[in-house]
């Protein structure tokens, strides 16, 4: 059974800092995606990573991902207010269903 | 493009009673899922359609859910007989019929937030 998990579960930083979020999965796959979810909203796609290797950048955010390894991370560059919220990594079953198995979330929270 | 819609955005029931939900995905979205996400969790998998085709269920959909999408379009998921552990976020994404959905993945709508009571 395939298991995705984050780490940290919890993070607080000051605005100017850099961070790394990890999301480590069990099983074979290699598309893994970044959502952000703010309280109470729906799930935002932040990234799509479809192959080894794969580095995406938008704004201070810059995720990759590591197949052989069955690691991505989310680094985070000089955060900001903006960027607090909850930030979810989801693998592909790439069963033919294409459902996504969530990891269990980071909460951000970005102090001013 | 008006994205993926889900209605109501809030339902409060009395526990027992039976509640639906419906989703209307991207037009040229094939793919329908549906996921159930509760309070400091991540989503999980419940349910997906291929066109009008339920291929999928998880095991957390119990007897007491059923989900449809008759033609292909929209499609609704229904609760009966409510319990208060039916009180969670349902979200709905619907995705292309390429691989994983193409360069964006599925696309997410805004949820209907059940309150069991």
């Amino acid at each position: 059974e395939l298991k995705v998990e984050q780490n940290p579960l919890f993070l607080s930083m000051q605005e100017g800092k850099n961070y790394t979020i990890y999301c480590n999965y069990s099983t074979t796959s290699d598309r893994l995606y970044w959502y952000r979810q703010d309280p109470g909203k729906s799930l935002e796609s932040l990234f799509v990573l479809l192959s080894n290797g794969a580095v995406k950048q938008e704004g201070r955010l810059m995720a990759s991902l590591d197949t052989k390894a069955r690691l991505s991370t989310l680094h985070i560059t000089a955060a900001v207010h903006d960027l607090s919220a909850t930030y979810f990594c989801a693998v592909d079953m790439t069963s033919g269903t294409y459902k996504y198995i969530f990891g269990t979330g980071t909460r951000l929270k970005v102090l001013a | 493009d008006t994205g993926v819609s889900q209605n109501p955005r809030h339902k409060i029931t009395k526990r027992g009673q039976n509640v639906t939900f419906r989703c209307d995905p991207i037009s040229e979205h094939n793919r329908l899922y549906w996921y159930r996400q509760t309070l400091g969790q991540g989503p999980e998998f419940l349910t997906y359609f291929q066109n009008e085709a339920q291929l999928e269920k998880s095991r957390l959909l119990s007897d007491r859910f059923s989900a449809e999408r008759p033609k292909g379009s929209f499609s609704t998921l229904e609760i009966q007989r409510t319990e208060q552990g039916d009180s969670a976020m349902y979200l709905c994404a619907s995705s292309t019929n390429f691989g994983t959905g193409g360069v964006r993945g599925y696309t997410f709508g805004s949820g209907t937030r059940l309150t069991v009571v």
